[in-house]
Order: C-alpha cells, then sequence, then structure tokens
C-alpha cells in the first residue's frame, strides 16, 4: 500500500467524450504527476503539478489537462476522447519540489483503467 | 532524446534460481534510476532508488547496481519464488527534469513456476 488512491478503477467512455480521473495522494506530498500506460508498454509521463501549477509536461495534446487542490487531490481531465486514449492511467506522487536536485521516490496509485469504444 | 531498454522482455525461471533483469539507457545525465514491480492490471511498487552517485542498493533479495557512465543497471534478484512472478520496470529521471518526469523502460516479465 502506497497511500495513493484513485478513482474510478475501471472506467467505460465513447470516443468525443469527455472524462475526469481522480487522485489522492500521500499526505505531506505536493507534487504529482500522471502517466499513461498503454497495454504492454511502460507509463508514459503526462504532466506534474507543484503546489497546484503544472511544472512539467510530456508529448501530451492540450486536450489532456490537469487540476491539484490544497487537500492533496489531483484530476486529470481529458477532452475529445480519441480511441487511442484507452489506456491505465497513473498518478504517482512523492514529497519533493517542483525540479533541481534531490532523490525522491515515486509512490503511484493503483491505476485506472480507461476504455474508448 | 533518453531511450531505455530492458532485457529480456519476457523470461520464464524455475523456482529457486537466481536471476539478473538488464535495463540500459542512452544518455547517461540522470540523476536517479528507480526500479519497479507491476502485477497485471496493477500500479506500480517501487522496488529500490539508485542516486547517479550510488553503484548499487540492496533490499532484501534484491540487489540493484548502476554503471552511469555505461548507460547499464541491473536487478539481481536471489533465491526467486512464485510470488515474484510480475512485470519489472526501470525508469530513469533525466537531469533537468521535473522530478516526476520518469522515462520508463517496456519491462522485463517474469515468470517464476513452482
Amino acid at each position: 500500500e502506497t497511500g495513493v488512491t484513485q478513482s474510478p478503477t475501471h472506467l467505460i467512455k465513447t470516443r468525443g467524450q469527455q472524462v475526469t480521473l481522480r487522485c489522492s495522494s500521500q499526505s505531506g506530498h505536493n507534487t504529482v504527476s500522471w502517466y499513461q500506460q498503454a497495454l504492454g508498454q511502460g507509463p508514459q509521463f503526462i504532466f506534474q503539478y507543484y503546489r497546484e501549477e503544472e511544472n512539467g509536461r510530456g508529448n501530451f495534446p492540450p486536450r489532456f489537462s490537469g487540476l491539484q487542490f490544497p487537500n492533496y487531490s489531483s484530476e486529470l481531465n481529458v477532452n475529445a476522447l480519441e480511441l487511442d486514449d484507452s489506456a491505465l492511467y497513473l498518478c504517482a506522487s512523492n514529497s519533493g519540489g517542483p525540479g533541481g536536485v534531490g532523490d525522491y521516490e515515486q509512490y503511484f496509485g493503483p491505476g485506472t483503467r480507461l476504455t474508448v469504444t | 532524446k533518453q531511450e531505455v531498454t530492458q532485457i529480456p522482455a519476457a523470461l520464464s525461471v524455475p523456482e529457486g534460481e537466481n536471476l539478473v533483469l538488464n535495463c540500459s539507457f542512452t544518455d547517461s545525465a540522470i540523476y536517479n534510476l528507480q526500479w519497479f514491480r507491476q502485477d497485471p492490471g496493477k500500479g506500480l511498487t517501487s522496488l529500490l532508488l539508485i542516486q547517479s552517485s550510488q553503484r548499487e542498493q540492496t533490499s532484501g533479495r534484491l540487489n540493484a547496481s548502476l554503471d552511469k557512465s555505461s548507460g547499464r543497471s541491473t536487478l539481481y534478484i536471489a533465491a526467486s519464488q512464485p510470488g515474484d512472478s510480475a512485470t519489472y520496470l526501470c525508469a530513469v529521471r533525466p537531469e533537468g527534469g521535473s522530478q516526476g518526469n520518469l522515462i520508463f523502460g517496456k519491462g522485463t516479465k517474469l515468470s517464476v513456476k513452482p
């Protein structure tokens, strides 16, 4: 148990719809990251939030957006869903700052399985 | 562009064997390397984190080494058990990247047979 929770566990959406996925970080972890993991692949970094501001982004289009709240919860929103968005979405939290040196383990949640039909 | 490769993609061993999983990365400018375990359809469990200045880390039956200059890491599992069956992923945090920006390999799927 990492103390990071995600909801829902599974979700089925139709192409073109919008979806919101939720994550609750460990208490005291000000940094949360979101990853997309397609079947048979390693996770790919979507973006990171530190104290409610985005401060790092991977190669994902703007229709992937996020929010982070003061109570250690966060959301990943995806607009205009495409079939290729079907994946396991993982959030991870750590106690580090936004960047720079320092080694902080990433603690991952169990993920949300999104299927787009 | 940093790329992480894991060999082999899959491995099947009898219970009790010692085994080595390999991870290589193309750019040695990293802050750290982390090994994870993932059970089918589940999230990731952190196993070991090696800082760029370290050569190895140990936890129980697991030992991870890092050769930053050659872009290689190995995860050694001693006396394997059926409960070790899972996919093992390695990830690097590139220098200049944010804390959460990890670059992952595709993983090695390990099966330990009783």
